[in-house]
């Protein structure tokens, strides 16, 4: 099956840096999606990117479908913006929607 | 609804005992996906649902595991003769079929923690 690689597995942060984190996958993917879940373990969708670019807030997203790899930025970093995030690709076929999950990055933000 | 409910919220079983776990898409979501998450884990897919059909059940861990759906509403994960690996959070999204709406993406409900004791 597919195999979803994200970076950096931990990461720390004064509040109000930037970051980016990295998603890469090892096959062509239709479905692409960044989730945020927080410290008491709820999963929030942030983006929907199977290709290009969004942006949502301080949140923006890249995928570049045709080098397999997807980017979360994260600007002027908040503590509320702590918690595990993940990215999950779907390669359609009879399972369209079902989405393969990274291992995340957890994100810290200090005050 | 407005969201995905999940019930219960918290299970602590008996190893050997089968439990029950629910969920509630949102309304119209014709999609519905259960997944399991360890401690300190990704997420581990289990089963998908288009309608009440499961195209694809390969995440089941084994035959102790079963999954149905009512039509595009209610679905219900039983586990029978529960072991301590059982125990985990079982996560349940829906979403609606590509076209429907503006955005693909999935709604995740609150999650059951179930602990096998």
């Amino acid at each position: 099956g597919i195999q979803v690689e994200q970076s950096p597995p931990d990461l720390i942060l004064q509040e109000g840096a930037n970051s980016t984190l990295r998603c890469n996958f090892s096959d062509s993917v239709n479905n692409l999606q960044w989730f945020h879940q927080n410290p008491w373990g709820q999963l929030i969708n942030l983006f929907y990117i199977p290709s290009g670019t969004k942006q949502n807030g301080r949140l923006s997203a890249t995928t570049v479908a045709t080098e397999r790899y997807s980017l979360l930025y994260i600007s002027s970093s908040q503590t509320t913006d702590s918690g595990v995030y993940f990215c999950a690709v779907g390669v359609g076929g009879t399972s369209y929607g079902k989405l393969t999950f990274g291992q995340g990055t957890i994100l810290t933000v200090h005050p | 609804g407005a969201g995905v409910s999940q019930s219960p919220s918290n299970k602590v079983t008996e190893k050997g005992k089968d439990v029950e776990l629910r969920c509630d898409p949102i309304s119209g979501h014709t999609a519905l996906y259960w997944y399991r998450q360890r401690l300190g884990q990704g997420l581990e897919f289990l089963i998908y649902f288009q309608g009440n059909s499961a195209p694809d059940k390969s995440g089941l861990p084994s035959d102790r595991f079963s999954a149905e759906r009512t039509g595009e509403s209610v679905s219900t994960l039983t586990i029978q003769r529960t072991q301590q690996e059982d125990s985990a959070v079982y996560l349940c999204a829906s979403s609606s079929p590509r076209g429907r709406l503006p955005i693909y993406g999935y709604t995740f409900g609150s999650g059951t923690r179930l602990t096998v004791v």
